[in-house]
């Protein structure tokens, strides 16, 4: 079963403005991942938040997450055409039993149209 | 990640062969795992390896089976391809070892694009 699930579906903006991916789960986690996957290539890692951490950045990217809510968000600032991927986020549930699995959601297609 | 490399990268087969799927990586790392990713949907975790001796099913392994044939080296087999196991795989690794515990963010190659027809 999917643990995250990722909102919008799709997102459709133009260059220069903010993109904002939103992520919900299920159960306690351990950490939470977003990656990025453009067309048909593999996935790649773009930043983790570990379960007592509210918020990260790396470069232009912004996450937050509230473990009260089972929630986190992607922040892109200042979106470039080049950002245009599906980005998913992945949970590390609790417990682990020894192995952070990670489980994937469906994913967020975002378009920056330039 | 040219780290993570997956042979073929393109297969188009018929129901009821045999296809063995590769994947190497030079990362040194000693977990790896196996994935398939369907339209719309998440990666899915077909099997995972902890080290060479070490396999474990994930998810959905029925109709699969995988050999690790070395610390870089992970296949994934079809023994008799079916035309719904057409999808995205994808091989990933990560470092769980002290001091580069990394709460497993994995490393993925550029996945392999399987039809049956």
């Amino acid at each position: 079963s999917q643990q995250g699930e990722e909102d919008p579906q799709a997102l459709s903006i133009q260059e220069g403005e903010n993109a904002t991916m939103n992520c919900s789960y299920k159960t306690s986690i351990n950490n939470l991942q977003w990656y990025r996957q453009n067309s048909g290539r593999g996935l790649v890692h773009l930043i983790l938040i570990r379960s007592n951490e509210r918020e990260k950045h790396s470069g232009r990217l912004r996450v937050t997450l509230d473990t009260s809510k089972k929630s986190s968000s992607l922040l892109i600032t200042a979106s470039r055409a080049a950002d245009t991927a599906s980005y998913f986020c992945a949970t590390a549930p609790l417990p682990s039993g020894g192995y952070n699995k990670l489980i994937f959601g469906a994913g967020t297609r975002l378009a920056v149209h330039p | 990640d040219a780290d993570v490399t997956q042979t073929p990268r393109n297969r188009i087969t018929k129901t009821g062969k045999r296809i063995m799927l590769e994947c190497s990586q030079t990362k040194g790392h000693d977990r790896m795992y196996w994935y398939r990713q369907d339209p719309g949907l998440g990666l899915r975790l077909i099997y995972y390896s902890f080290d060479v001796k070490d396999i474990n099913k994930g998810e959905i392994s029925d109709g699969y089976s995988v050999s690790r044939q070395a610390q870089a080296k992970f296949s994934l087999s079809l023994e008799s391809a079916i035309p719904n196991q057409t999808a995205l795989y994808f091989c990933a690794t990560s470092d769980e070892r002290e001091p580069n515990f990394s709460y497993n963010e994995q490393f993925f190659g550029p996945g392999t694009r399987l039809t049956v027809l």
